[in-house]
């Protein structure tokens, strides 16, 4: 089975644009959770949707948004972008909402530089 | 600022070597949870421990868990070059969410 994809890969944005980042779930996966990963810091936990409904939300500005759709796959949104975006941005999903049992499986991310 | 302190930020050793990773907090974790992530990849899971005292071994790989549930440690025996890459911790508590540490960046070399 595939993994967790996303896409795009690589992203090279200005300072005050928008971008919008994408995320399909391993098959079968309900949630999927988005991290930010800052060069040299470990992942920070931003969104995570389960069902289509969010069910939790970490400490970012109001400028990053995300919405999951009928077929579990998600996007996630980040307006008017500052420099200190930069990061690679990560999906993962998982069967259910959470748990320890109910293990995170992680994409390749998408490396977002913002100019 | 992290929630859990992972150290020595860097490690680097001569292959055969062993080595140990320490991930520490002040808060309590319902699990804690040890990744491996290589360049250009997602983390990978390697571990999740539970119980307080807990010691799981995965080969060379030794992972505990703090009697309190507020620390954990990674120890690789025998250090190989593919145990090259960045070691993650990170603690999960009652809302589900995932907090990692800054993490390791272990080189073996050959």
């Amino acid at each position: 089975d595939a993994g967790v994809t996303q896409s795009p890969t690589h992203l090279i944005k200005t300072r005050g644009q928008q971008v919008t980042l994408r995320c399909s779930p391993i098959s079968g996966h309900k949630s999927v959770s988005w991290y930010q990963q800052v060069l040299g810091q470990g992942p920070q936990f931003i969104f995570q949707y389960y069902e289509k409904e969010e069910r939790g939300r970490g400490n970012f500005p109001d400028r990053f948004s995300a919405r999951q759709f009928p077929n579990y796959s998600s996007e996630l949104n980040v307006n008017a972008l500052l420099l200190g975006d930069s990061a690679l941005y990560l999906c993962a999903s998982s069967r259910v909402a959470g748990g320890y049992t109910d293990t995170q499986y992680f994409g390749p991310g998408t490396r977002l530089t913002v100019l | 600022t992290q929630l859990l302190e992972q150290s020595p930020q860097f490690l680097s050793i001569q292959e055969g070597e062993n080595l140990t990773v320490y991930c520490n907090s002040s808060s309590v974790f319902s699990s804690l949870q040890w990744y491996r992530q290589e360049p250009g990849e997602g983390p990978v899971l390697l571990v999740t421990v539970v119980t307080g005292g807990e010691v799981k071994k995965l080969k060379r790989l030794t992972f505990q868990f703090g009697d309190a549930r507020k620390d954990s440690s990674l120890h690789i025996t025998a250090a190989q070059t593919g145990d090259t890459g960045l070691y993650l911790c990170a603690g999960e508590r009652n809302d589900y969410k995932l907090s990692f540490g800054a993490g390791t960046t272990v080189t073996v070399r050959a």
